[in-house]
């Protein structure tokens, strides 16, 4: 069966900008969860929804939102774009909500750069 | 700072040697799990550990966790280069999954 996907894999944009990142869930699952990968932070979560709620949400400014659609696809919005933004964000689902006993399937990631 | 620390940050070894990179916390995990992510993909789970002093095999992958549940090794035996990648440890907390930063393992031929 298909994997996790998300488009566009590599955005860039300046300063100010807002970015809309895309994520399409294996079929059937209700859980997806967001997260910035940086080099120095390494994988921190964004925020996870399920069933079209968001569930659960990581420490990150208002600038950083995103919501769930009737068919378990989700997007992610950054407005006001700042440099710091720059990273690889990744798109995980799963069966049910993210517990270690439900596993998490990782989409590639879309790389964004903010210049 | 990190709720995991990983170590070390950064590995180069030649193609037939033995590893262990390590993940450490103060904290106490209900369950911990270890992922390999290669260039261009997303992480993919290899292990989820639940028990203290649980061992669990994986062809030449040992995973360890700790009696205290606390820390967590994975023991790689007669490395190859596929087995280059970033390994990342994620431990449940608090209802909540937390990564650490990785090990980035790079097996030369």
């Amino acid at each position: 069966k298909a994997g996790v996907t998300q488009t566009p894999r590599y955005l860039i944009k300046t300063r100010g900008q807002q970015v809309t990142l895309s994520c399409s869930p294996i079929s059937g699952h209700r859980s997806v969860s967001w997260y910035q990968q940086t080099p120095g932070q390494g994988l921190q979560f964004l925020f996870e929804y399920f069933s079209e709620t968001q569930r659960n949400k990581g420490n990150f400014p208002g600038r950083f939102s995103g919501r769930q659609f009737s068919n378990s696809r989700s997007e992610m919005n950054v407005s006001t774009l700042e440099l710091g933004d720059s990273a690889l964000y990744l798109c995980a689902s799963s069966l049910w909500t993210r517990t270690a006993q439900n596993e998490q399937f990782f989409g590639p990631g879309t790389r964004l750069t903010v210049l | 700072t990190q709720l995991l620390e990983q170590s070390p940050q950064f590995l180069s070894i030649q193609e037939g040697e033995n590893l262990t990179v390590y993940c450490n916390s103060s904290s106490v995990f209900s369950s911990l799990q270890w992922y390999r992510q290669e260039p261009g993909e997303g992480p993919v789970l290899l292990v989820t550990v639940v028990t203290g002093g649980e061992v669990k095999k994986l062809k030449r992958l040992t995973f360890q966790f700790g009696d205290a549940r606390k820390d967590s090794s994975l023991h790689i035996t007669a490395a190859q280069p596929g087995d280059t990648g970033l390994y990342l440890c994620a431990g449940e907390y608090n209802n909540d999954m937390r990564f650490g930063a990785g090990t980035r393992l790079t097996v030369k031929p």
